[in-house]
C-alpha cells in the first residue's frame, strides 16, 4: 500500500468547516482513499472513501485532486465530537485487504 | 452499520497469566477478522488476519505461539494473550470484513480492550 502524509495535529472552530488534507503521491491506479477516524479509546470508524471522483455522504466530503495524489476530508460543520484522530489511507479494494495505518492528523475542535 | 462487539472492554491481570480477548460481528457474517494492537500515543498496528476455518496470518514480527487466534465460526474470532508480561500492556482493537460486501466499508472496528498486564 502508499504511503500518506498528513499533518500531526490540527485546530477548528466549533461550527466551521474542517479541512483535513493527505498526501499520498505514490498512489497506485488501483488503489481508493480512505479515511478513518478514531475518538480517544474508542475504535476507528470509517467516514468516506473514493477512487478519483469526489465523494460526499453524511458525515464528510471526500475531495481527490485531478492527479490523485492529494485528497482533502471535509467536515463540513464541526462539533466538539468530531475531535479524534483522523487517519487517511490507500489500498486496493480486493486481494489485499489490510488497512495499514499512519500516524494520522489529530484534530481538535475549539468551543 | 454494523456491529463488532468485543469483551472484555478491559481486563487486568497478573504477568504470566493467559488472557482471552473475544470479537464478535453481531449482525453478520465475517470470514475474516483483523486483529491490532496500539499502544499509548501510537498508530494501530496489524497483528494477524484472522480466517474462519483455517490459520491466522500473522504480521512480521508477530509471535503466533504468544497470541493465540482462533476463528471458529463466522460471527466470533478470540485472541488469547499466553504468558502476559507487562510489555504486553496495550489496546487491541479487532475489526471483520462483511462477507455479503454490503457496504462500501468492508471492514467494521470493535471498540477495543484494554490488556494491563501487572
Amino acid at each position: 500500500d502508499a504511503k500518506t502524509t498528513q499533518p500531526p495535529s490540527m485546530d477548528c472552530a466549533e461550527g466551521r468547516a474542517a479541512n483535513l488534507p493527505c498526501n499520498h503521491s505514490t498512489i497506485s491506479g488501483n488503489e481508493y482513499v480512505y479515511w478513518y477516524r478514531q475518538i480517544h479509546s474508542q475504535g476507528p470508524q470509517y467516514i468516506i472513501h473514493g477512487l478519483k471522483n469526489n465523494e460526499t455522504n453524511e458525515m464528510a466530503s471526500l475531495i481527490i485532486t485531478e492527479d490523485r495524489k492529494s485528497s482533502t476530508l471535509i467536515l463540513p460543520h464541526a462539533t466538539l465530537r468530531d475531535t479524534a484522530v483522523y487517519y487517511c489511507i490507500v489500498r486496493v479494494n480486493f486481494g489485499n485487504e489490510k488497512l495499514t495505518f499512519g500516524t494520522g492528523t489529530r484534530l481538535t475542535i475549539i468551543p | 452499520g454494523a456491529v463488532v462487539s468485543q469483551h472484555p472492554s478491559w481486563v487486568i491481570c497478573k504477568s504470566g497469566t493467559s488472557v482471552k480477548i473475544e470479537c464478535r460481528s453481531l449482525d453478520f457474517q465475517a470470514t475474516t477478522m483483523f486483529w491490532y494492537r496500539q499502544f499509548p500515543k501510537q498508530s494501530l498496528m496489524l497483528m494477524a488476519t484472522s480466517n474462519e476455518g483455517s490459520k491466522a496470518t500473522y504480521e512480521q514480527g508477530v509471535e503466533k505461539d504468544k497470541f493465540l487466534i482462533n476463528h471458529a465460526s463466522l460471527t466470533l474470532s478470540t485472541l488469547t494473550v499466553t504468558s502476559a508480561h507487562p510489555e504486553d500492556s496495550s489496546f487491541y482493537i479487532c475489526s471483520a470484513r462483511d462477507t455479503g460486501t454490503r457496504t462500501k466499508e468492508e471492514q467494521f472496528f470493535g471498540p477495543g480492550t484494554r490488556l494491563t498486564v501487572l
